[in-house]
This record gives C-alpha cells, sequence and structure tokens, in this order.
C-alpha cells in the first residue's frame, strides 16, 4: 500500500531534551516536506527536499533540522525543543518538483507536546 | 507567508445542499490544490487545477480557477455527513528558483443531517 509513515504518533517531552520525528514513503517520490499545523494558522512549511541530499528551508524553520540521506526518509530533529514547538506535524511526499507540484500525500501527523 | 486565504472561516450547511468554500491568492501561481482534512488526520487530495485551466469537476466536486482575480472555488454538490471536514486550498507557485506549495488556513464545514 503507497503510503507515508510517520513516528511517533504522540510524544510528550521535556524543553530541551532532543527528539527525532522520523518520515517514510514507499512511493519513490522525489519531494517531501514537513509542515506544522497549529490552530487558525493552517499548515505552514518547515523544510522541504527536492531529491537526496538537497533540503531547503521553509517559512518556519527555526528550531529544525532535517536530513535526507536516502531517498525515502526525511526525518525531523528538534535539537532542544521549547514549548512553542508544541504543535500537530505532518510529513508530506509528492512524486516530483520542479515544474510544479504534484498533490502531495501526507502521513497521519505525530502530536508533539513540550513542557 | 500566507499565500492562500479561504472564505469562509466555518460554514454549516443542512446535508443534500451545496457548499462553496473560496480561495484567495497573492502571486502568480502554477497550479492550485485542493484538500480535504478529517479532525486530526492527515491531509488527503482532492483536486488539482493547473493555472491554464479553468474548471475541473471530479465527482461531486467543482474547482473553478480565475487567474485575473487570483481567486479558487470549491464546490460539493449534494453534501453528506461524510463531508464533515476541514478544507484547504494550496498553491504552488515559484520563489527564488524553486517550486513551493503554501497552504491557506481552511474552511471548516460542517453538514447538518
Amino acid at each position: 500500500e503507497a503510503q507515508v509513515t510517520q513516528n511517533p504518533r504522540y510524544l510528550i517531552t521535556v524543553t530541551g531534551k532532543k527528539l527525532t520525528v522520523t518520515c517514510s514513503q514507499n512511493m519513490n517520490h522525489e519531494y517531501m516536506s514537513w509542515y506544522r499545523q497549529d490552530p487558525g494558522l493552517g499548515l505552514r512549511q518547515i523544510y522541504y527536499s527536492m531529491n537526496v541530499e538537497v533540503t531547503d528551508k521553509g517559512d518556519v524553520p527555526e528550531g529544525y533540522k532535517v536530513s535526507r540521506k536516502e531517498k525515502r526518509n526525511f526525518p525531523l530533529i528538534l535539537e532542544s525543543p521549547s514549548p512553542n514547538q508544541t504543535s500537530l506535524y505532518f510529513c508530506a511526499s509528492s512524486l516530483r518538483a520542479g515544474t510544479g507540484l504534484y498533490e502531495q500525500y501526507f502521513g497521519p501527523g505525530t502530536r508533539l507536546t513540550v513542557t | 507567508s500566507q499565500q492562500g486565504e479561504e472564505d469562509p472561516q466555518a460554514l454549516s450547511i443542512q446535508e443534500g445542499e451545496n457548499a462553496t468554500m473560496n480561495c484567495s491568492y497573492k502571486t502568480s501561481i502554477n497550479n492550485l490544490q485542493w484538500y480535504r482534512q478529517n479532525s486530526g488526520r492527515g491531509l488527503v487530495h482532492l483536486i488539482l487545477i493547473r493555472s491554464n485551466e479553468r474548471e475541473k469537476h471530479s465527482g461531486r466536486l467543482r474547482v473553478t480557477l480565475d487567474t485575473s482575480k487570483k481567486s479558487s472555488s470549491l464546490l460539493i454538490t449534494a453534501s453528506r455527513a461524510a463531508d464533515t471536514a476541514s478544507y484547504f486550498c494550496a498553491t504552488d507557485a515559484w520563489y527564488s528558483s524553486a517550486s513551493k506549495i503554501i497552504f491557506g488556513s481552511g474552511t471548516r464545514l460542517s453538514i447538518r443531517p
């Protein structure tokens, strides 16, 4: 089954404790992206990747890191989480980018709470 | 940066009625997409309309695009309880040689039985 998976689905952590949210897709998609969703603000892009070893900042990259060592994986790293990073996070992938994005496939979301 | 803005923010209609949601954006786009999100879950792609298209249909969905007004509308005909969800428009445009997709803040649609 074609899908985007994220782990963990729920996470409660404390300020400053490094964490990683994994994202994996099995559709051989070139493009992958991370979003955060906060009430009233819609989805805001954190980072995206056009292909392996190619990543770029989205609209709200501060406090986050990503890597794209393999085509299927795109982990999101919070080196020192803070309470303002409490949010619902989505990973998404798309066949390719460059001449206009194709439809994006979304993971189920990771609800992160930082206390 | 907020590219797409949906209107209204919330909409409640009777089952069987039609629901219309609008999206306005600011810059020239490659395409515009509509997504649905059931409460707290991942977004599901509904329909994509390219900048050179004016109207597109998919089942009970009808999307229009007016690039001169920088606006799009999503019409859901003969609404059902299962249509209760949030709907987002997403614009795909070029920003500094990279294609980016930017989501609006969404319309919450409630279908009353």
